[in-house]
């Protein structure tokens, strides 16, 4: 059962759009919500992050929107560029005694076309 | 700033042959985490330790084992190697209520 749904499962934008993902969880233990971004062969890097407690948060040319409620979140690109191209991952985390193992979505693939 | 490191990069090894990957968490991070990536596929957790001892179990076949030493860092012990254990491997580590970081991955190719 995949506990963090995410969509779509790849994404072509042109230069400048602004592509959206879209991730939905059901643990309501989950108290953290990061993104990450992935190029090829590399480890996932912490990209943005929130918090149940803000409904949008914005870095640079990224901004996650989160509806607490209906238990979803979103992550927004400005601008788009093609070093942008990459997988990105909705994940949760959060547990007893502030445990932070990371259950990732499955995965978005994003081209951004000059 | 210092992050995780894993090692070996990259490893190929035959069927049947035993592999070990090794994680160095950041400095004061007390919890470490594994996951498995295969090709296309989101990172799927393995296992985790906290101050030593296992914390948590996900898909980890029989076959892999795993510990915490003194000063933190983890290995992961693949025996009896198989074609399907061909992965990106990745290591993250956290402290207590902060954010999981994570390395660069082992890149396992069973030949």
């Amino acid at each position: 059962q995949q506990q963090v749904k995410q969509s779509p499962q790849s994404l072509i934008v042109q230069k400048g759009g602004i592509p959206i993902i879209n991730c939905a969880y059901e643990n309501t233990a989950f108290d953290y919500f990061p993104w990450y971004q992935q190029f090829p062969g590399k480890g996932p890097a912490l990209l943005i992050a929130i918090r149940p407690d803000v409904s949008e948060k914005k870095e640079g040319r990224f901004t996650i929107s989160f509806n607490k409620s209906a238990k979803q979140f979103s992550l927004h690109i400005m601008d788009s560029q093609p070093g942008d191209s990459a997988t990105y991952f909705c994940a949760a985390s959060g547990g007893p005694g502030g445990y932070q193992k990371v259950t990732f979505g499955t995965g978005t693939k994003l081209q951004v076309i000059p | 700033a210092a992050g995780v490191i894993q090692s070996p990069r990259h490893l190929i090894k035959e069927k049947r042959e035993t592999a070990t990957l090794k994680c160095y968490p950041i400095p004061r991070h007390d919890t470490v985490y594994w996951y498995q990536q295969g090709p296309g596929q989101d990172p799927q957790f393995l296992i985790s330790f906290y101050e030593k001892m296992q914390s948590d179990k996900g898909s980890i076949p029989d076959r892999f084992s795993a510990q915490q030493f003194s000063d933190y860092h983890s290995e992961l012990n693949m025996s009896s190697l198989e074609l399907g254990d061909s992965a990106l491997y990745f290591c993250a580590s956290s402290s207590r209520h902060s954010e999981a970081f994570f390395g660069q991955g082992t890149r396992l190719t069973v030949v």
